[in-house]
């Protein structure tokens, strides 16, 4: 069964680093992933996809602060030189034949 | 500019029914596979229908199976959600997405309140 894992929660300091992980289940390991923000109160926004390579396509106007990587099951969003405005809700989703899964999402806190 | 633009939501009692429309413009609608997606208050992102480009692959999530109808009308552009035996637990927002093999554009939402 086609599964997406992420940790509930995650901080990091305005200006630094900060990565997101995404999980997939065994046996998709080479699934490519999307990654989406979702701000408060808002709908969510298209990030980028990412493939099992580590290769990433950017969504229109998203800044390259945000970046993705990807090291067998593990898909990762990276933010860098992080802003007030990125404290937000951050999902990953795929696709393979089926319905289309979420991970059950992480929430970044900006300190 | 690609736009997606739902309507349709609002206050239905429990099985009760209620369509959800989704106006696309700014793309040829007509290549693209789409999504319905919801998010119930305070929960995550669930998936609940996907229809292909030409209506001959739909798919549902097992919570709205048999309940719920995705259908699309290439001709006006327009994606719909028909929705009966509505619960309480379908309370969420709605929205419709577009699918490049991950979704890459997404609708605004419309609000969906199951509630006597």
């Amino acid at each position: 069964q086609l599964v997406l894992t992420q940790s509930p929660s995650a901080s990091a300091s305005l200006g630094a680093s900060v990565n997101l992980s995404c999980t997939l289940s065994s046996g998709h390991n080479n699934y490519a992933i999307a990654w989406h923000q979702q701000r408060p109160e808002k709908g969510p926004r298209y990030l980028m996809r990412l493939n099992n390579d580590g290769s990433h396509r950017r969504g229109d106007g998203i800044p390259d602060r945000f970046s993705g990587s990807s090291s067998g099951a593990e898909r990762y969003l990276t933010i860098s030189s992080l802003q007030s405005e990125d404290e937000a809700d951050y999902y990953c989703q795929t696709w393979g034949t089926g319905i289309h899964v979420f991970g059950g999402g992480t929430k970044l806190t900006v300190l | 500019e690609v736009q997606l633009v739902e309507s349709g939501g609002g206050l239905v009692q429990p099985g009760g029914s209620l369509r959800l429309s989704c106006a696309a413009s700014g793309f040829t609608f007509s290549t693209y596979n789409m999504n319905w997606v919801r998010q119930a208050p305070g929960k995550g992102l669930e998936c609940i229908s996907y229809i292909n480009s030409r209506s001959t692959t739909i798919y549902y999530a097992d919570s709205v199976k048999g309940r719920f109808t995705v259908s699309r009308d290439n001709a006006k552009n327009s994606l719909y959600l028909q929705m009966n035996s509505l619960r309480a637990e379908d309370t969420a927002v709605y929205y419709c997405a577009r699918v490049d093999y991950a979704i890459d554009y997404w609708g605004q939402g419309t609000l969906v309140t199951v509630s006597s």
